[in-house]
C-alpha cells in the first residue's frame, strides 16, 4: 500500500488568515487529489493536484480559495486562504497509481477557524 | 457524475453481532473501494473491489458491478469496528479519475 504523509494534523486559526497544508507521497503513487470533509458529512473532491500546472478544480471549488502546488511527483500542498468558520473541516490528501488504481488517503488535517 | 447510495445510514449492534451494509451506484464503474473512518478522522482501506469477493479476517466484501452495488459484511462485530464506513467508486479511463463517496453508515457497537 501507498505511503502518504500530510501535516499539520490539525490546527486551530484565526478567521481571515491562511494555512498551507503539505502532503507528501511515496513513490507508488502517480495521481494526487485532495478532499473536503466538512463536519458530519462525507468527502468532497476539492481539486486534482497536477504536476507541473495548474490544478483542476471540480464545481464549487476556486482557485483563489484553495491554491494548490505540485512542484514535483510526490509533494504537494493545499492551501486554505482567507478562512472562514465555514472553512472548519477536514482536509485529506490522496494518492492513487497511474490509471486510478486503489486511492490511499493521509491521516488528515482537522481545521478550525474561530 | 455517478450517484453513490449507501444503506443503513445508521446501525447500532451489540458486540458479537452481523452486519451487512450496502452501496449502489448509477453507472459502471472499474474501481471500488470501501473504507473504515476511524474517530480521528483517518481513513482506513478496507477493501479495493470492483468486481468479485475478498475477505480479510472478519469482514468481507462482494461487488456485483453487473447490478451496481456491493456489500460489505462484518462478523462477530467488536466495539472497535465502531465507526463511519465509506463506499467509493470512480470510472477511471487515462488521467480522468474522480473518485466519488456515498454518505457513508456510522456504525455503533456496544458492549
Amino acid at each position: 500500500s501507498a505511503v502518504i504523509s500530510q501535516k499539520p494534523s490539525r490546527d486551530i486559526c484565526q478567521r481571515g488568515t491562511s494555512l498551507t497544508i503539505q502532503c507528501q507521497v511515496d513513490s507508488q503513487v502517480t495521481m494526487m487529489f485532495w478532499y473536503r470533509q466538512q463536519p458530519g458529512q462525507s468527502l468532497t473532491l476539492i481539486a486534482t493536484a497536477n504536476q507541473g500546472s495548474e490544478a483542476t478544480y471540480e464545481s464549487g471549488f476556486v482557485i483563489d480559495k484553495f491554491p494548490i502546488s505540485r512542484p514535483n511527483l510526490t509533494f504537494s500542498t493545499l492551501t486554505v486562504s482567507n478562512m472562514s468558520p465555514e472553512d472548519s473541516s477536514i482536509y485529506l490528501c490522496s494518492g492513487a497509481g497511474r490509471g486510478g488504481t486503489e486511492a490511499f488517503f493521509g491521516q488528515g488535517t482537522r481545521l478550525t477557524v474561530v | 457524475g455517478i450517484q453513490v447510495e449507501q444503506s443503513p445510514p445508521d446501525l447500532i449492534l451489540q458486540e458479537g453481532a452481523n452486519s451487512t451494509l450496502r452501496c449502489n451506484f448509477s453507472d459502471s464503474v472499474n474501481n471500488l473501494q470501501w473504507f473504515h473512518q476511524n474517530p480521528w478522522g483517518q481513513l482506513i482501506n478496507l477493501f479495493y473491489i470492483p468486481s468479485g469477493t475478498k475477505q480479510n479476517g472478519r469482514l468481507s466484501a462482494t461487488t456485483v458491478a453487473t447490478e451496481r452495488y456491493s456489500l460489505l459484511y462484518i462478523s462477530s462485530s467488536q466495539t472497535t469496528d465502531s465507526g463511519v464506513y465509506f463506499c467509493a467508486v470512480a470510472y477511471s479511463g487515462g488521467s480522468n479519475y474522480k473518485l466519488t463517496f456515498g454518505k457513508g453508515t456510522l456504525l455503533t457497537v456496544n458492549p
